[in-house]
């Protein structure tokens, strides 16, 4: 079965600092592995995913993830956190079926000037 | 811009009353997907179209039905809103492999009085 948790249910860091959400994930098979974010009132946005290749990713707005695949982890960082970055996080990983999508169960970052 | 429409934004209905949430898309993806969210939790499928065929999470309740009349429309409804209905719905599209990323709307509030 597929799963994955995030460990940490809030996050607070200082503004300029780097920060990093957690992310472990359990699959059978080849992991495809998303981050999303949402905004107070919103819908989620896609932020980034590992599918193959190299294990760091680039997404948008800054951040990145690192695929671990000894650790199954799959960590977000940004180098300098910004106010505006505070928000729900969601990491999530694909089932062998189409449309399945398996969320963490979210991390709060809030991100203090 | 291609994107998610979800309408109303916020929708109050009467315990017991049918309520109809709408959603269409400019993306012209096969696959449709409506979520429940409640409060910060992670969002949870309902069902998901692939194209026109629909598939219905084991544990969604019979309270809860949807319409894909055509490639960009599809509609939830939920026959008999009980309070605990109260959430935000989330509807999404991507396209048809299964490391395809999710698109979201901005969601609908649902208050059941």
């Amino acid at each position: 079965a597929q799963s994955v948790a995030q460990p940490e249910d809030q996050v607070n860091v200082a503004e300029g600092n780097p920060l990093t959400v957690k992310c472990t994930y359990s699959v059978s098979g080849n992991p495809y592995l998303f981050w999303y974010v949402q905004y107070p009132n919103r819908g989620l946005q896609f932020l980034l995913k590992y599918i193959t290749g190299d294990n760091l990713v680039k997404g948008s707005y800054g951040f990145e993830a690192e695929f671990n695949k000894s650790q199954t982890s799959f960590h977000l960082k940004k180098p300098s956190a910004l106010v505006s970055d505070s928000a729900l996080y969601f990491c999530a990983v694909t089932g062998s079926t189409l449309g399945r999508l398996y969320f963490g169960r979210g991390t709060q970052l809030t991100v203090w000037p | 811009d291609a994107m998610v429409i979800q309408n109303p934004r916020y929708q109050v209905t009467q315990f017991g009353k049918p309520v109809t949430l709408s959603c269409s898309q400019t993306l012209n993806h096969n696959v449709m997907y409506w979520y429940q969210q409640k409060s910060s939790q992670a969002p949870k499928l309902l069902f998901h179209y692939y194209d026109k065929d629909f598939n219905n999470e084991a544990d969604t309740p019979d309270n809860f039905q949807s319409r894909r009349p055509n490639t960009s429309f599809c509609f939830l409804d939920i026959r008999s809103p009980g309070l605990g209905d109260a959430a935000m719905y989330l509807c999404a599209t991507s396209g048809d492999q299964t490391y395809n990323e999710q698109f979201f709307g901005p969601g609908t509030r649902l208050t059941v009085l």
